[in-house]
This record gives structure tokens, C-alpha cells and sequence, in this order.
């Protein structure tokens, strides 16, 4: 299995673009979760989905924040317009409920905002 | 806010067994105590987890007080690719509110 796989890896762009990161699960896993890791606020859980819902968005920061998950191997993350506080790495995990509660994270996205 | 303390630093010596610790100060009895690691610009790595018991799996063991109010996470014989940030949450059994808190960064000196 090649694992949770995000994309890029890497984001530069200037304050008020539209910024989208992808997330692809583990096949076969139900939960799919988006987290943000920053020095200052360490890692945190911005919003899961249940096969393909979203069920708890609380630590979504605001409106300028959405994520989808059109299916069960696809997720975006999406901030429009960015600020350069959006800096940070963002990661994707997902795990099965058959299994133990283990989330398996991607390797992350970095993101600058300039 | 996470719901656990450990310190936020430590370093162990290459080959010794390394023994970090957490306190559990609110943990409620359906809360399992879980671990990961995060090694240097790569996402986080499950570990262990328990509830009462102790554990142990090929990567580490868990050690759980009676009271459940601390645990330790030991790795039994340290090498340089164990260095990385530990974290200990606890959460509910198929819970997905993890609060990974700051962690304790580990350094396996050589």
C-alpha cells in the first residue's frame, strides 16, 4: 500500500490566492482527517470526515477554510483568499474503524504564504 | 488545549532503554493512552496504545499505573533513528479528537 499520499508537497504563493491541497486515504479506510501543524500552536485536528461526510469541522479556523471529500479516495483541502498566517504544514490522515485507532498520516503538505 | 503533560525535553544515550513520561491528570475510564512519534518533517507515527494493561508491540512498551494518572513509553534499546518528538494523547475508543500537545522531543545521543 503506498500509504496516505498528499499533493504538493510543497505550496508558495502570494496572500489572496486560492490555495488547494489533496489528500488521497489508504484504500479501504473510512475516516479521513485534515490537520494543520504550526511552532506556535503545535498539531491540530481542523476537520474528519466519516465515509465521506464531515463530521466535526470545530477546528476549521473560518470561513475562508473548506474542505470536500467528493469520495472515498479523494479530499481537498481549500483556503481562499490565504494570509501569510496560513503558514504551515498540513497534514492528511486517515484510518479504518475495523482496525485499531491508529491514523496513518501523509507525509504533508508545506505551505507558504507570502 | 491538550489534556497532557510531559517534558519537553530529554536525551538517552545510544543502545540505553528510553523512558518517557506522561501524566494523565484528566483521563476518564473509557480513554485509551495513546502514543505517536514524529520524526523530523514527517507526519506522525502511531506507536502504541492502551487502556489498563500494559503493552508492548515490536516498536515499544506501555506502562500504565494503577490509577491510570501517568504512563510511560519505553523504548528498549534507543538507536539514532528514534529521535523525534513523542506524543501522548488520550481519546476515546474509536474517538477521533486527538490533541497531540506539545510532545517531548527525544534525542539518541550517540
Amino acid at each position: 500500500d503506498a500509504g496516505v499520499i498528499q499533493s504538493p508537497r510543497h505550496e508558495v504563493t502570494e496572500m489572496g490566492q486560492e490555495v488547494t491541497l489533496r489528500c488521497k486515504p489508504i484504500s479501504g479506510h473510512d475516516y479521513l482527517f485534515w490537520y494543520r501543524q504550526t511552532m506556535m500552536r503545535g498539531l491540530e485536528l481542523l476537520i474528519y470526515f466519516n465515509n465521506n461526510v464531515p463530521i466535526d469541522d470545530s477546528g476549521m479556523p473560518e470561513d475562508r477554510f473548506s474542505a470536500k471529500m467528493p469520495n472515498a479516495s479523494f479530499s481537498t483541502l481549500k483556503i481562499q483568499p490565504s494570509e501569510p498566517r496560513d503558514s504551515a504544514v498540513y497534514f492528511c490522515a486517515s484510518r479504518s474503524r475495523r482496525s485499531s485507532n491508529e491514523q496513518f498520516f501523509g507525509p504533508g503538505t508545506r505551505l507558504t504564504v507570502l | 488545549d491538550a489534556k497532557t503533560t510531559q517534558p519537553t525535553s530529554m536525551d538517552c544515550a545510544e543502545g540505553r532503554a528510553a523512558n518517557l513520561p506522561c501524566n494523565h491528570s484528566t483521563i476518564s475510564g473509557n480513554e485509551y493512552v495513546y502514543w505517536y512519534r514524529q520524526i523530523h518533517s514527517q507526519g506522525p507515527q502511531y506507536i502504541i496504545h492502551g487502556l489498563k494493561n500494559n503493552e508492548t508491540n515490536e516498536m515499544a512498551s506501555l506502562i500504565i499505573t494503577e490509577d491510570r494518572k501517568s504512563s510511560t513509553l519505553i523504548l528498549p534499546h534507543a538507536t539514532l533513528r528514534d529521535t523525534a518528538v513523542y506524543y501522548c494523547i488520550d481519546s476515546n475508543w474509536g474517538g477521533n479528537q486527538f490533541y497531540f500537545g506539545t510532545g517531548t522531543s527525544l534525542t539518541v545521543i550517540p
